[in-house]
């Protein structure tokens, strides 16, 4: 079983649409998650973290985090075609070193 | 703009070289970290440096090293270089380990290695 698990996609929904992306990790003990954007060819960009159970919204997107499931979702609310790009879930260890475990990401293309 | 700057952006290097890649942390931060992004997988941590001490590492062989300095500044070694060596290089900063203390990326650096 992989660390932290992505259905690489891809996921397509028009525009105007919700996006919902999921994420499950392995490591019960963990206690920050991240959703990370990664537009092809650049470097990840933070777009959420959340650290307790229940939702967290940011605009657009909302993170939802059940931690007895071991489960985070990403909502991307009203999706727009620059929306586009591979959407990474990361999972702080229980460990002290603050490594981050991704998963393989998925890709999400939003139509117009 | 995170404020984490890596070079080169880009490099070309033969099986058997050494290669020596930079990075420069967000002022403050005292955690640098470096993954190694293979195409169309997520990053995989590769170590860690916190306040010039290594402070944990993945999988990666010994001829994988790095260095951190106290202006800020990190370097990733690699020794005698392999085909599979081909990835994006990730270089990030946070301001300490805690949980609630995410990493912030540079724009990496792509090697290929023929």
């Amino acid at each position: 079983q992989k660390e932290v698990e992505q259905n690489s996609g891809p996921l397509s929904v028009p525009e105007g649409a919700i996006a919902s992306l999921n994420c499950t990790y392995s490591d019960r003990g963990s206690q920050s998650f991240f959703w990370y954007r990664q537009y092809s060819g650049k470097s990840p960009e933070l777009i959420m973290s959340i650290y307790s159970n229940g939702d967290k919204e940011d605009g657009r997107f909302t993170a939802q985090l059940n931690k007895a499931s071991q489960y985070v979702s990403l909502l991307i609310r009203d999706s727009q075609p620059s929306d586009s790009a591979t959407y990474l879930c990361a999972v702080k260890t229980s460990s002290n070193t603050g490594k981050l475990i991704f998963g393989q990401g998925t890709t999400l293309q939003v139509k117009p | 703009e995170t404020g984490v700057t890596q070079s080169p952006t880009h490099l070309i290097k033969t099986r058997g070289q050494q290669v020596t890649l930079r990075c420069s942390s967000q002022s403050g931060h005292n955690t640098v970290s470096w993954y190694q992004q293979a195409l169309g997988q997520g990053p995989q941590f590769i170590f860690q440096y916190y306040r010039e001490e290594e402070n944990g590492r993945g999988n990666f062989p010994p001829r994988f090293s790095g260095l951190q300095f106290p202006n800020y500044s990190s370097e990733l070694n690699v020794n005698a270089l392999e085909l599979d060596d081909s990835a994006l290089y990730l270089c990030a900063s946070s301001l300490d380990t805690g949980d609630n203390s995410p990493l912030h990326f540079g724009n990496g650096t792509r090697l290929t290695v023929t």
